[in-house]
């Protein structure tokens, strides 16, 4: 089925760094999803955006709703071990059907 | 958000036979979905279980190889038939309440 182009698809930083990952796509898109998923674990949701340039945290996440309703990017500050993980948005259309990207995998070095 | 519980949480079957793959919600759901996770990859929709009525397939997904049901708004079970090792994945129950949730996921290895 149909994805999201996201990226990058892997990141391997240092504790403290900041971390930036996105989403684009040739479509549309009512509603804008970022998830965490952990190993052996379901996704769990982390931030969901409504509107066009709305920009929403959660603690040390930040996400925002692009504009043209296109894209959307998540970004972490001061990364900590526990942030290891794959990351994925999901933009969900006027069908109310979600349309995942491929996954942001984040390593994180003591 | 919705608790949303899976059993089993993982098996390792035969090729050849078949697993059922329950999903319990704590409170009651309109919409409610089946995701296949392949290893190292996102998630696929397979299908929307209806209560009530037939499950609405996917393209690339039919009802002979994962039948669902959904005889309530809080309980729901896909099956996977015939298992080959092509279908070892992680599958996922998810549910619609103020947003879209997961469950925990079933990883079912096919030898």
């Amino acid at each position: 089925g149909q994805q999201l182009n996201q990226s990058p698809q892997s990141m391997f930083i240092q504790e403290g760094e900041d971390v930036s990952m996105n989403c684009t796509s040739s479509s549309i898109f009512n509603t804008w999803l970022w998830y965490k998923q952990d190993p052996g674990e379901g996704p769990v949701l982390l931030i969901a955006l409504y509107k066009a340039g709305e920009l929403t945290s959660n603690g040390r996440l930040t996400a925002q709703f692009g504009i043209t309703r296109k894209d959307s990017f998540l970004n972490i500050s001061a990364s900590i071990p526990s942030d290891v993980g794959i990351y994925f948005c999901a933009g969900r259309n006027a069908g109310n059907m979600l349309t995942f990207g491929g996954g942001t995998r984040l390593m994180v070095k003591p | 958000s919705a608790v949303i519980s899976q059993k089993p949480s993982r098996d390792i079957c035969q090729r050849g036979t078949s697993l059922t793959i329950q999903c319990q919600v704590d409170s009651q759901v309109t919409m409610m979905f089946w995701y296949r996770q392949q290893p190292g990859q996102s998630l696929t929709l397979i299908a929307t279980a209806n209560q009530g009525s037939e499950a609405t397939y996917e393209s690339g997904f039919v009802i002979d190889k994962f039948p669902i049901s959904r005889p309530n708004l809080t309980f729901s079970t896909l099956t996977v038939s015939n298992m080959s090792p092509e279908d070892s994945s992680i599958y996922l129950c998810s549910v619609v309440g103020n947003e879209q949730f997961f469950g925990p996921g079933t990883r079912l290895t096919v030898l």
